[in-house]
């Protein structure tokens, strides 16, 4: 069965500090992957999302960013981080079907347990 | 833009009360749609998923929806609600072949036991 590890759990950083949060998926291969921010009253925001190895896709202009080094490998990482970057990081992974194009007809995203960041 | 409009930011309602939750999405192709659930210190959950045929779907724990194209609209609804269903409840849209999934803000319910 498919299982997706997230990495650390919970995370305190001062202002000004680099950020690296880790998602990892097992159990499937070539899945699409997903970075979700989670604030109260303001429901998922999506980050990024990539569709393999080295292809990321920015939804939201700030100073975050993501890389996929491996198939099923998502980090998200900041060189600088800011107060507004507090929350709660979501990774999530879908099934695709490559040669239809998109998240096929019914394939739900499967998501990790977050981490909590809490920039001071 | 594509988006997702969830209208009620918070809903009390007392067990065995009917429960209907709005969703609505700005996109004039086709889509897939979801409704997720969070209950307290656990994981996003699918509840139910439409993608094509009988536009009222059903899902675990008693819930269900009905796609209404006319309307862009997939509310999510449940005869009698419990003490369990206690949790945050998020719609999402899937337009077909792209890769991105769409969140609504949210709709935390709180039943009274």
């Amino acid at each position: 069965s498919q299982t997706i590890h997230q990495w650390p759990a919970t995370l305190v950083q001062p202002v000004g500090s680099p950020l690296s949060l880790e998602c990892t998926v097992e159990g499937t291969s070539n899945p699409n992957l997903y970075w979700y921010r989670q604030a109260a009253g303001r429901g998922l925001q999506l980050l990024f999302y990539s569709v393999g190895i080295g292809q990321i896709s920015s939804e939201v202009p700030q100073n975050l960013s993501a890389s996929r080094p491996q198939d099923r490998q998502f980090i998200l990482s900041s060189k600088k981080l800011l107060l507004s970057d507090s929350g709660f990081y979501l990774c999530a992974w879908s099934r695709i079907d490559r040669l239809a194009g998109g998240t096929q007809p019914g394939y739900e995203q499967f998501f990790g347990p977050g981490t909590r960041l809490t920039v001071l | 833009a594509q988006s997702v409009s969830q209208h009620n930011h918070h809903v009390i309602l007392s067990e065995a009360a009917s429960l209907e939750l709005g969703c609505n999405y700005s996109y004039g192709g086709t889509v897939n749609l979801f409704w997720y659930v969070q209950y307290p210190g656990q994981h996003l959950q699918l509840l139910l998923k439409y993608f094509s045929g009988d536009p009222l779907v059903k899902g675990i724990k008693g819930f269900e929806a009905e796609f209404i194209k006319s309307k862009f609209s997939f509310n999510l609804r449940k005869p009698s609600v419990q003490w369990s269903d206690t949790a945050e409840y998020f719609c999402a849209v899937n337009p077909r072949r792209d890769d991105k999934i769409i969140f609504g803000k949210g709709t935390r319910l709180h039943i009274l036991p």
